[in-house]
C-alpha cells in the first residue's frame, strides 16, 4: 500500500493564487521531499524536509512537516500557470538496511492564467 | 549538463515480444532506481541498483529484470510483456539511498500491442 496519501487529489485555481496540498504518511521517517511531474514528463525534485526539521522555504515553495500527525503541507505561493503539474510527496522510512523512497497518490494542480 | 537519459522515449511493442528500455545518467551516481507509472497514479519503484548490487521490490513481477553492466548505464527487460505492462517507465539516480534527492529521466513511454 503507498506510504503517502495526498490530498485533494486535484486542484483548480487561479493565477495569483495560493495553493496547498496535503500529505499524510503511515510510518515514521527519515525525510520527506515533494517532486513536481509535468504531464508525461519525469519528476523533478523540490524540496526535502528531514524528521527533525518543522519547516523550510525554498523560493515560492514552502513546506511544513509534523511528525506527530505524520503530515506535511506543500504551499505554493503566487501561482503560475507554469506550476499546472502533479505534486507527489515521497517518504523515507530510514530503517537500517531498508533503503526506499515511497511516492504518494499525488494531487494534481491547475492553475488558470 | 550531467543528467539521466531514458531511450526511447516511446516503445511500442507486442504482446509477448521482449522489450529493453535503457538508461543512462552522468552523474556518477551510486544509486539507480526503476520505477512504473500507470496513468493518474504515483510511481511504483520496480528495482534499484546500488552500485552493482541489486534490490528486488518482493511484488514486482518476474517478468522484469534489469543489467545494469557499469556506473553509467542500466536497462529494463521485459521479458514477456502483456496489456498490463503498458505504462510510463521511469528511471532515476541519486547518490545514497534515501538520504538525497533522486534525478529522475524523462521516461520511456511503453505501448503493448
Amino acid at each position: 500500500s503507498q506510504q503517502g496519501e495526498e490530498d485533494p487529489q486535484a486542484l483548480s485555481i487561479q493565477e495569483g493564487e495560493n495553493a496547498t496540498m496535503n500529505c499524510s504518511y503511515k510510518t515514521s521517517i527519515n525525510n520527506l521531499q515533494w517532486y513536481r511531474q509535468n504531464s508525461g514528463r519525469g519528476l523533478v525534485h523540490l524540496i526535502l524536509i528531514r524528521s527533525n526539521e518543522r519547516e523550510k522555504h525554498s523560493g515560492r515553495l514552502r513546506v511544513t512537516l509534523d511528525t506527530s500527525k505524520k503530515s506535511s503541507s506543500l504551499l505554493i505561493t503566487a501561482s503560475r500557470a507554469a506550476d499546472t503539474a502533479s505534486y507527489f510527496c515521497a517518504t523515507d522510512p530510514g530503517h537500517r538496511g531498508y533503503q526506499k523512497v515511497t511516492f504518494g497518490t499525488g494531487t494534481k494542480l491547475q492553475v488558470i492564467p | 549538463d550531467a543528467m539521466v537519459i531514458q531511450n526511447p522515449r516511446y516503445q511500442v511493442t507486442q504482446f509477448g515480444k521482449p522489450v529493453t528500455l535503457s538508461c543512462s545518467q552522468t552523474l556518477n551516481h551510486n544509486v539507480m532506481y526503476w520505477y512504473q507509472q500507470k496513468s493518474s497514479q504515483a510511481p511504483k519503484l520496480l528495482f534499484h541498483y546500488y552500485d552493482k548490487d541489486f534490490n528486488n521490490e518482493a511484488d514486482t513481477p518476474d517478468n522484469f529484470q534489469s543489467r545494469r553492466p557499469n556506473t553509467s548505464f542500466c536497462f529494463l527487460d521485459i521479458r514477456s510483456p502483456g496489456l498490463g505492462d503498458a505504462a510510463m517507465y521511469l528511471c532515476a539516480t541519486s547518490r545514497v539511498v534515501g538520504d538525497y534527492e533522486q534525478y529522475f529521466g524523462p521516461g520511456t513511454r511503453l505501448t503493448v500491442t
